[in-house]
């Protein structure tokens, strides 16, 4: 079965460090892969997407991930994170068979000390 | 922008009895989820809904859970006899196609 795996569950960094959250996922064939975040209190928002193109995309609020089918990966990055980008990030894929199920990762934590 | 939204926000609830938790899509979204997430677990996959049929439904979602779109508007999830295990955050999403869904807020079941 497909999995989506998350490596960091909780990430500590101060205001403007770089990012980089890793996920992998196990499905062979085409997969379209995306980053949720769920900031304090809200709900899932969609930071960016891949489905197909460039293996680099880009999502809202300078967040971009890469995706690199020989390492089945889709690292989220973001090169000087805010106190703001506290919130819980989550990694998913979209299942084979035309039905929208998602498959989620664990989710990562990521607390921003200002 | 639209959004999705659900009701209630919380809904605490006696062991064996119903609850229906109710989900307002995007107004133009064709498909529909529920989603779970049980505390410091994975949001999970319960059950996508087209055409007003189910088209594809997890392990979890067995003969207890129903999903129901009664009036065009409202996407409802019904669980008939709760059981403890049944507490979590279940989210409701939409979508116009099978990709980009959109999330709302939860509704945090708690079963006592």
């Amino acid at each position: 079965a497909q999995s989506v795996s998350q490596h960091n569950h909780h990430v500590i960094l101060s205001e403007a460090a770089s990012l980089e959250l890793g996920c992998n996922y196990s499905y062979g064939g085409t997969v379209n892969l995306f980053w949720y975040v769920q900031y304090p209190g809200q709900h899932l928002q969609l930071l960016l997407k891949y489905f197909s193109g460039d293996p680099l995309v880009k999502g809202i609020k300078g967040f971009e991930a890469e995706f690199i089918k020989s390492k089945f990966s889709f690292n989220l990055r973001k090169p000087s994170v805010q106190w703001s980008d506290t919130a819980e990030y989550f990694c998913a894929a979209l299942s084979p068979g035309n039905t929208g199920k998602l498959i989620f990762g664990q989710g990562t934590t990521l607390q921003v000390k200002p | 922008e639209p959004e999705v939204t659900q009701t209630p926000s919380h809904q605490v609830t006696q062991m064996g009895q119903e609850v229906i938790l109710r989900c307002v899509p995007i107004s133009n979204h064709l498909y529909f989820y529920w989603y779970r997430q049980i505390l410091g677990q994975k949001v999970e996959f319960l059950v996508s809904f087209y055409n007003n049929e189910i088209s594809e439904k997890s392990e979890i979602f067995d003969d207890q859970f129903s999903v129901e779109r009664p009036d065009g508007s409202n996407f409802t999830l019904k669980i008939r006899s709760t059981k403890l295990e049944d507490s979590a955050m279940y989210f409701c999403a939409s979508s116009v196609r099978t990709d980009t869904q959109y999330f709302g807020p939860g509704t945090r079941l708690t079963v006592l």
